[in-house]
């Protein structure tokens, strides 16, 4: 069964600080991977997505992320943030299945917050 | 392009009410689709997803239930709703691209 962990719950930086929020998987076989952001009673956006390739992905708004298969790691980053990156933050993984489904797991979020 | 659209996007019902929330796709045909609830300071929950017309998987037993009439509108509804019921709930879809993309969202409280 596939399953994601992101140890943080809350994440504390300063403005203009570098980020990184983990992300760890369990997944059989190549995972496609994903973060997304939520604001405040917000949906979520999708930041960025890995499905294979270079492992070191860019998304939107400045973030990035590395896939790391030895660690099962696929951790967010951004090196300077901004008070707007405030938000929830969710990994997920998922992968194609039998029968048509396709359901991704999702971690519990991170929550960062950002003092100025 | 593609887009969902959820509605409402707030209420507030009363307990043993009925509960009725719509979602549909544009500009898709046949995708997945998903409806997540969201707890207070939780992560997310899948409710139910659909591969086609008629198509329901529940993951969940509850006091809910889902429909898809058609092929790009999913309808999330509750007969009599308890106070656990109340939550942020998203829809969501599939796209061609194996990636999950998110609705609005529509908040619900239960008094």
């Amino acid at each position: 069964a596939q399953s994601v962990t992101q140890p943080d719950i809350h994440i504390t930086v300063s403005e203009g600080a570098s980020l990184e929020l983990r992300c760890n998987y369990s997944y059989g076989a190549t995972p496609y991977l994903f973060w997304y952001v939520q604001s405040p009673g917000q949906g979520l956006q999708l930041l960025l997505k890995y499905f294979s390739g270079d492992t070191l992905v860019q998304g939107i708004k400045g973030f990035e992320a590395e896939f790391k298969r030895s660690q099962s790691s696929f951790n967010l980053r951004k090196p300077s943030v901004h008070w707007s990156d405030a938000a929830e933050y969710f990994c997920a993984v998922g992968g194609p299945t039998m029968g048509g489904s396709y359901i991704p797991t999702f971690g519990r979020g991170t929550s960062l917050i950002v003092h100025p | 392009s593609q887009t969902i659209h959820q509605w409402p996007a707030t209420l507030v019902q009363p307990v043993g009410s009925p509960l009725s929330l719509e979602c549909t796709v544009e500009g898709t045909s046949n995708p997945n689709l998903y409806w997540y609830r969201q707890a207070a300071g939780r992560g997310l929950q899948l409710l139910f997803y659909s591969v086609g017309i008629g198509q329901i998987s529940s993951e969940v037993p509850q006091n809910l239930s889902a429909s898809r009439p058609q092929d790009r509108q999913f309808i999330l509804s509750s007969k009599k709703l308890l106070l656990s019921d109340s939550g942020f709930y998203l829809c969501a879809w599939l796209n061609s691209g194996n990636t999950i993309y998110f609705g609005e969202g529509s908040w619900l409280t239960v008094v």
